[in-house]
C-alpha cells in the first residue's frame, strides 16, 4: 500500500549511541516532517523539509539532524542519543504544502538508556 | 503565534452515547484545522479536516465537527460512541511557515474511553 514507511518500529540506545531512524514515502509528495510524540505533549516538529535539497528546523531540533537527498526518503539522524530524547518519533508527508494535511507512518519507539 | 488548546485531557461515555470532544484555537488569520486520531500503539489518522469550505466538516466513521470562528473552536462530535472509537485524538491547527510549508501545530490530546 502507499503511505509512509518508518523504520524500525522500536530501537533500544545507549546514552551517547548515534542511530538514524528512516523514513520513506511513496506519493511523490515535497513536504516532509518528523514529529516526537511524549505523554501530555502533543506532538512537536523536530525538523521539516519542502523538498529535495531543502530542510529547516522546526520546534525541537537540538540533537537531531536530516537530510533530503531524494524525493522519498527523509532519514532522522540522533548525533549523541541521550535519555531525553526517549520518544515516539512520526514522519509525514503531504503533496499540498500541508494544507489538507499530513499522511503519517505508523512510527517509531526509541528508547534511550 | 498560533496555539490549539484541547479543553478535556480524559473524556469517558458509554456506548452509544454522544460524544464531545472540544478544541479551541488561537490564529491570527483565517486556519486550516483538522482531527487526527490515534489507536493505541498506531500511527495518527486523519478524521477531517476544515479549509474555509463548509464551516460543518463530516469526517470518517461518523465524526463531525463544527468550524465556530466567532467562538474560536472546532469541536468534535459523533452521535452515538462505539467501542472502537476509543483512542487519543488531537486537534491540528496549519499555518503558513518557512518556504510555503504549512506547519502543523498539535493540541495535548483528549483520550476517549468508551464503556460498554
Amino acid at each position: 500500500n502507499a503511505g509512509v514507511t518508518q523504520t524500525p518500529k522500536f530501537q533500544v540506545l545507549k546514552t551517547g549511541q548515534s542511530m538514524t531512524l528512516q523514513c520513506a514515502q511513496d506519493m511523490n509528495h515535497e513536504y516532509m516532517s518528523w514529529y516526537r510524540q511524549d505523554p501530555g505533549m502533543g506532538l512537536r516538529l523536530i525538523h521539516y523539509s519542502v523538498g529535495a535539497g531543502i530542510t529547516d528546523q522546526g520546534e525541537v531540533p537540538n540533537g537531531y539532524n536530516v537530510s533530503r537527498s531524494t524525493t522519498e526518503d527523509f532519514p532522522l539522524r540522533l548525533l549523541s542519543a541521550a535519555p531525553s530524547q526517549t520518544s515516539v518519533y512520526f514522519c509525514a508527508s503531504s503533496s499540498d504544502r500541508g494544507v489538507y494535511g499530513y499522511t503519517f507512518g505508523s512510527g517509531t519507539r526509541l528508547t534511550v538508556v | 503565534a498560533q496555539s490549539v488548546t484541547q479543553l478535556d485531557s480524559h473524556v469517558s461515555v458509554s456506548e452509544g452515547t454522544p460524544v464531545l470532544l472540544r478544541c479551541n484555537y488561537s490564529s491570527s488569520y483565517s486556519p486550516s484545522l483538522f482531527w487526527y486520531v490515534q489507536h493505541p500503539n498506531k500511527g495518527l489518522q486523519l478524521l477531517l479536516k476544515y479549509t474555509s469550505a463548509a464551516t460543518l466538516v463530516k469526517g470518517i466513521n461518523g465524526f463531525e465537527a463544527e468550524f465556530k470562528k466567532s467562538e474560536t473552536s472546532f469541536h468534535l462530535t459523533k452521535p452515538s460512541a462505539h467501542m472502537s472509537d476509543a483512542a487519543e485524538y488531537f486537534c491540528v491547527v496549519s499555518k503558513p511557515g518557512g518556504g510555503s510549508n504549512y506547519k502543523l501545530t498539535f493540541g495535548k490530546g483528549t483520550l476517549l474511553t468508551v464503556n460498554p
